[in-house]
């Protein structure tokens, strides 16, 4: 079945430092990909998002590439800041139901 | 405008308790959703619905009810919880089923059922 796979966490980072999350899936056909964010206390947002093949998704700084080859979406963002310290959720649409199946997300701590 | 509000924000239960879950959104979205968040296992769907009247069955839909009597609200019910119950809700919505349209999810509720 469909699955999305991402890594574990939490992630601890230093302001400015480079960020990846690793995320990769498995799925019949050709799904959509999206990462989700949740700040603390708060409920998840879309993040970004790509619908199809080498599609690069990007928001806020963040970016990531739909690549198939690779089966893989990892987010990065070039110089992460201690607002960006929450849990980010990969996630792809299951093309025969049109739901969304999410990762176990990937807690990310940044200290200044 | 206050997007999606879940209420409340945590609850203890004893085992065959019951209690509903309240979620409301003010977006005039049509699809409303129930997942369930536990550790390491990621979200899964519980029940949705793609309107008022109108719900189905998710990926785990067992020991839950749902009804949809407006488009603002989508009330989970427990009817006689289980500690295998003890996780975060969120409830979601959007405009319309489809994944390509953004969901925007309330804070969640965290249930712990003794």
């Amino acid at each position: 079945g469909n699955s999305v796979t991402q890594m574990e966490g939490p992630v601890t980072l230093s302001e400015e430092a480079f960020l990846t999350i690793n995320c990769t899936y498995t799925a019949t056909g050709y799904p959509s990909l999206f990462w989700y964010v949740q700040y603390p206390g708060e409920g998840l947002q879309l993040l970004l998002k790509a619908t199809k093949a080498d599609d690069k998704g990007s928001n806020k700084g963040f970016e990531a590439t739909y690549r198939k080859e690779t089966t893989s979406f990892h987010l990065e963002k070039g110089s992460v800041q201690v607002s960006d310290s929450a849990v980010y959720f990969c996630a792809l649409s299951d093309v025969n139901t049109d739901k969304l199946i999410f990762g176990t997300g990937t807690r990310l701590q940044v200290f200044p | 405008n206050a997007g999606v509000t879940q209420t409340p924000k945590f609850q203890v239960l004893k085992t065959g308790q019951s209690m509903t879950l309240q979620c409301a959104q003010d977006m005039n979205h049509e699809y409303m959703s129930w997942y369930r968040q536990d550790p390491g296992m990621g979200l899964r769907l519980i029940h949705y619905s793609v309107g008022a009247g109108i719900t189905d069955q998710g990926e785990v839909p067992n020991g839950y009810n749902v009804s949809r009597s407006t488009t603002e609200d989508f009330p989970l019910r427990l009817l006689s919880a289980a500690p295998s119950q003890t996780s975060v809700y969120f409830c979601a919505s959007s405009s319309s089923g489809s994944v390509y349209n953004e969901q925007f999810f309330g804070p969640g509720t965290r249930l712990t059922v003794l």
